[in-house]
Parts: structure tokens; sequence; C-alpha cells
């Protein structure tokens, strides 16, 4: 596609219930990351992938936190078991090479949980 | 870890004016960008500048790398400069991770 898709756009999640939150970077794309950003607060690095390799996970708040891009293109992050704390903007960005020099950003998944 | 320091935190101009919005960091970047988020939430790269001046029409950014710090200059503003302004900059030397400020929210009235 011409950017990067996100979806669902926004998802009100109960309490302890599972959420996926899908990522369709731009075609060609080498590496993808994900972003957290809660309200009026700048985004936080979650994690990033090169391809299909998952480089760095660091920023993952918990375990609760899973992300997968297993055919190197379209990128899936779940979280587990929902708190409200959990509740943000998700951000997914790609760029065409190994690096952040110019990078890509989606509209973001907007996660409530109550 | 790199800590990223933006001022002002909020700014209002009336259409037309010019401003100048700062990053400090607080060690030395290989990466610095600025950034604009519009009001439906998507962020949008405007520079890649870890040193030097860049002018992308009404916009321009100067970074001083030796002195830590980076600024944007918005001239002749325009009611869709509305939004919040981020810098980022690279993370312990990483090429992937970056650390961005808790951004410049601008709000342009005409």
């Amino acid at each position: 596609g011409a950017g990067v898709s996100q979806s669902p756009r926004y998802k009100v999640a109960k309490r302890g219930q599972d959420v996926a939150l899908r990522c369709d970077p731009i075609s060609g794309h080498v590496s993808l990351f994900w972003y957290q950003q809660a309200l009026g607060q700048g985004p936080e690095f979650l994690t990033y992938f090169q391809n299909e390799a998952q480089l760095d996970k660091s920023g993952l708040p918990s375990d609760r936190f899973f992300a997968e891009r297993p055919e190197g293109s379209v990128s899936t992050l779940k979280i587990q078991r929902t708190q409200q704390e959990d509740s943000a903007v998700y951000l997914c960005a790609s760029s065409q090479g190994p690096g952040v020099h110019t990078i890509y950003f989606g509209e973001g998944s907007w996660l409530t949980v109550v | 870890g790199i800590q990223v320091e933006q001022s002002p935190p909020d700014l209002i101009l009336q259409e037309g004016a010019n401003s100048t919005l700062r990053c400090n960091f607080s060690d030395s970047v290989n990466n610095l960008q600025w950034f604009h988020q519009n009001p439906w939430g998507q962020l949008i790269n405007l520079f890649y500048i870890p040193s030097g001046t860049k002018q992308n029409g009404r916009l321009s950014a100067t970074t001083v790398a030796t002195e830590r710090y980076s600024l944007l200059y918005i001239s002749s503003s325009q009611t869709t400069d509305s939004g919040v302004y981020f810098c980022a900059v690279d993370s312990g030397g990483s090429n992937y991770k970056l650390t961005f400020g808790k951004g410049t929210l601008l709000t342009v009235n005409p």
C-alpha cells in the first residue's frame, strides 16, 4: 500500500481480554517498529524487527505483550489479559533499510481498556 | 538513558506568525529527527538532521551537535501547522531505537 496501515483503528477491551493489533508496513520495507504512546507523552519504543527477525524487544512492558512478523511483512502486536494501564495508542512504523533514517508511521491503534 | 527535553510545552500563535521550537538532549547522538503529529494522530517525519541546517518550504531546522540542541523554525504559520511537534534521537547509539521528547503542542489560530 501507499503507507503504513494499522487495524483496528479503535479498540475498546474489557480488562482481562486479549487483543491483537495488526500492522501492514509499506511494501518492501525491511524494518518494522512498534511504539506505545500514552496520552500527552511522546512515543516509547516497544520492539524492532528486521525482516522476520525480532532483534530487540526490550521495550515490551511485560510478558503479556508479544509481537511477531512471521513472513517479514505484516506484524501483529498481541496483548494478553489487558490491564487499564495498557490503554494507549500503539504506533507501527516501517523503514526501507535497517535503520530509522527515513521512517514512516501509521495512524495508530487507539486501545482503551475498561 | 538519554534525556530529551523540548520547549516550550505549549505554544499559541496567530496565523502568519513565526516560531522557534527547541530540543535539548543529554548525550551525543548520531540521529536526530523532527516529527509533526497531526490531530488524527499520525506522525510525519519532517527532518532527519543529526547536524547542520536544512530547509523545507516554511520549515527549517538546525542542530548544533556539539552543544546538544536542535531548533525547529516555522515561518508564516498556518492553521494546518497545528499539532504536536516531537524531537527524537537515537538511543544508546542504536540505529533503530528512537527516544522521543514530550513534544510541543502548537495551536495556530486563524
